[in-house]
C-alpha cells in the first residue's frame, strides 16, 4: 500500500541511549519532515529534506539529526536520548509542490518514551 | 511569520449538540492554503480539508462545515449534530510560500469530547 511507514511504533530508552527511526514512503515525494507532538503544543517541525541529499532544521532541532541518503528515507536520529524528548514523532512527505500545496501524506506516528 | 492559533483547548459536548472549533490564522503572504486535521484517540492524522486562500467558498461535508472569513482571518470549523465519534483532536494548519520547505504550520489543537 501506497504511503509512509514508520518504524518502530514504540519504543522505551533510556536516558543517553541512542537510536534513529526510520521513515520510508513509497510515493516519489521530494518532501518529507519530522515532528514531534507534546500534549498541548501541537505538532512542532523538527527538520525536514526538500530532496535526497539535503537536510534543513525547523522549529526545534536541538538534540535530533536527519539524514536523506535515500529519497524514500528519512532517518531521524537521537544520538543521547534525554527525557524531554519523550513524545510522539511524526513524519510527513509532500509532492514537489512549488506554489502548490497538495499531498501532505503522515505516517501512524512513533512513540518514544525516555527514562 | 505565519501563525495559528486554536484558542480553544478542550471543549465538552452532548451527543447531538453542534460544535463550533476556531481558528486564527496570521500571514502576509497572499497565496496560503489551510487545513484542518483529525486525530482521533487511536493516533493518526486525518485529513479533512484543504482551502486556499483565493477560494473564500465555504463547505459542507455531511455533518462537517467550514467557513472562511479572510476578513477575519478564521477558518472556522462547525460539526453539527455531533457524535460520540468525533471525539478527537482537531488541528488547523497552515502552509505559504514563506514556509520552510512547504512544511505544514499546525495549531496546538483543540481537544473534543463528545459525550453520549
Amino acid at each position: 500500500n501506497a504511503g509512509v511507514t514508520q518504524t518502530p511504533k514504540f519504543r522505551v530508552l533510556k536516558t543517553g541511549q541512542s537510536m534513529t527511526l526510520l521513515c520510508a514512503q513509497d510515493m516519489n515525494h521530494e518532501y518529507m519532515y519530522w515532528y514531534r507532538q507534546d500534549p498541548g503544543m501541537g505538532l512542532r517541525l523538527i527538520h525536514y529534506s526538500v530532496g535526497e541529499g539535503t537536510t534543513a532544521k525547523g522549529e526545534v532541532p536541538d538534540g535530533y539529526n536527519v539524514s536523506r541518503l535515500k529519497k524514500q528515507n528519512f532517518l531521524l536520529g537521537l544520538e543521547s536520548a534525554a527525557p524531554s524528548q519523550t513524545s510522539v514523532y511524526f513524519c510527513a512527505s509532500n509532492i514537489r509542490a512549488d506554489t502548490r500545496f497538495y499531498g501532505y501524506t503522515f505516517g501512524s506516528g512513533t512513540r518514544l518514551t525516555v527514562v | 511569520a505565519q501563525k495559528v492559533t486554536q484558542a480553544q483547548t478542550e471543549i465538552s459536548v452532548v451527543e447531538k449538540e453542534d460544535v463550533t472549533l476556531d481558528c486564527v490564522y496570521e500571514t502576509r503572504d497572499t497565496t496560503y492554503y489551510l487545513f484542518w486535521y483529525k486525530q482521533p484517540p487511536s493516533g493518526e492524522l486525518v485529513f479533512l480539508i484543504r482551502r486556499n486562500s483565493f477560494d473564500e467558498q465555504n463547505e459542507i461535508s455531511g455533518r462537517y462545515s467550514w467557513n472562511f472569513q479572510k476578513s477575519t482571518s478564521s477558518f472556522n470549523f462547525t460539526i453539527t449534530a455531533s457524535q460520540v465519534v468525533d471525539s478527537a483532536v482537531y488541528f488547523c494548519a497552515l502552509i505559504t510560500n514563506s514556509n520552510s520547505g512547504y512544511a505544514l504550520n499546525f495549531g496546538k489543537g483543540t481537544s473534543l469530547l463528545v459525550t453520549p
